[in-house]
C-alpha cells in the first residue's frame, strides 16, 4: 500500500524558514516524480514543486522560485521541502504527491495527508 | 502559470450527468494531451479521477469521463450519486514540467 506521511510544518514568522518532509513507503521511490501542491485556508489547489525520478531534476512555481528548495534521498525514500523567506501568502496545508510518471510533475496519483504551514507574526 | 478557468459551482440531481468545464489556452490545456482531474472531499486530500484527458485509474468509476476540444477540457459525471458531491480540480501540463491547476468546482448533488 502506498503512504506518504508529511511532517515539519508549524507556525512561523515571516521571513523565517521551514522544512517539511515527506515519507513515502509502498512503491519504487527512485521510479517516480514527485511534487509538493499546497491549498490555501477555502482555496484552491496550487502546485509548488516537483523533483524527477532518479535524475532529481527540479522544477517550482514562479511563487516560490528563490526561496523554496525541493530535494529527494532516494535510499530514504524522503522528499523535502526547504521553504525560506516565508510570506504570509504561503500558509497552507502543503501535500506530498506522487506522479504516475518518472520524469513529469503531473497525474498526481497519490498524496499525503497534509501538513499546514501558517506564517503570522 | 495562470490559473485554468472553471464554473465555482455545478449541481445535478441522483441518476442525472453534468458536466464541468475547464478552460486554459494554447499553451496549456490546448498544447497537450495531459489534463488531468481531481476530486477532493471536505478535509481530505485529492484523489485523481482522470489523467491525460481521458484515462480512469484503476477504481475509479466508469461513470467519471473526461474529453477535451481545443483549449476547453471537460469532467462529465453520468448517473450523479450522492457521494459525487465533492470540489472537482482539472490541472493540465504547461510546459517545462510547470502543471497548472484550475480554481476548482464545487459538485452540489440535490
Amino acid at each position: 500500500e502506498v503512504q506518504l506521511l508529511e511532517s515539519g510544518g508549524g507556525l512561523v514568522q515571516p521571513g523565517g524558514s521551514l522544512r517539511l518532509s515527506c515519507a513515502a513507503s509502498g512503491f519504487t521511490f527512485r521510479d517516480y516524480a514527485m511534487s509538493w501542491v499546497r491549498q490555501a485556508p477555502g482555496r484552491g489547489l496550487e502546485w509548488v514543486s516537483g523533483i524527477s525520478g532518479s535524475i532529481g531534476s527540479t522544477y517550482y512555481a514562479d511563487s516560490v522560485k528563490g526561496r523554496f528548495t525541493i530535494s529527494r534521498d532516494n535510499s530514504k525514500n524522503t522528499l523535502d521541502l526547504q521553504m525560506n523567506s516565508l510570506r504570509a501568502e504561503d500558509t497552507a496545508v502543503y501535500y506530498c504527491a506522487k506522479s504516475l510518471q518518472r520524469v513529469a510533475a503531473r497525474d498526481f496519483d497519490y498524496w499525503g495527508r497534509g501538513t499546514l504551514v501558517t506564517v503570522s507574526s | 502559470q495562470s490559473a485554468l478557468t472553471q464554473p465555482p459551482s455545478a449541481s445535478g440531481s441522483p441518476g442525472q450527468s453534468v458536466t464541468i468545464s475547464c478552460t486554459g489556452t494554447s499553451s496549456d490545456v490546448g498544447g497537450y494531451n495531459y489534463v488531468s482531474w481531481y476530486q477532493q472531499r471536505p478535509g481530505k486530500a485529492p484523489k485523481l479521477m482522470i489523467y491525460e484527458v481521458t484515462k480512469r485509474p484503476s477504481g475509479v468509476p466508469d461513470r467519471f469521463s473526461g474529453s477535451k476540444s481545443g483549449n476547453t477540457a471537460s469532467l462529465t459525471v453520468s448517473g450523479l450519486q450522492a457521494e459525487d458531491e465533492a470540489d472537482y480540480y482539472c490541472s493540465s501540463y504547461a510546459g517545462t514540467n510547470i502543471p497548472v491547476f484550475g480554481g476548482g468546482t464545487k459538485l452540489t448533488v440535490l
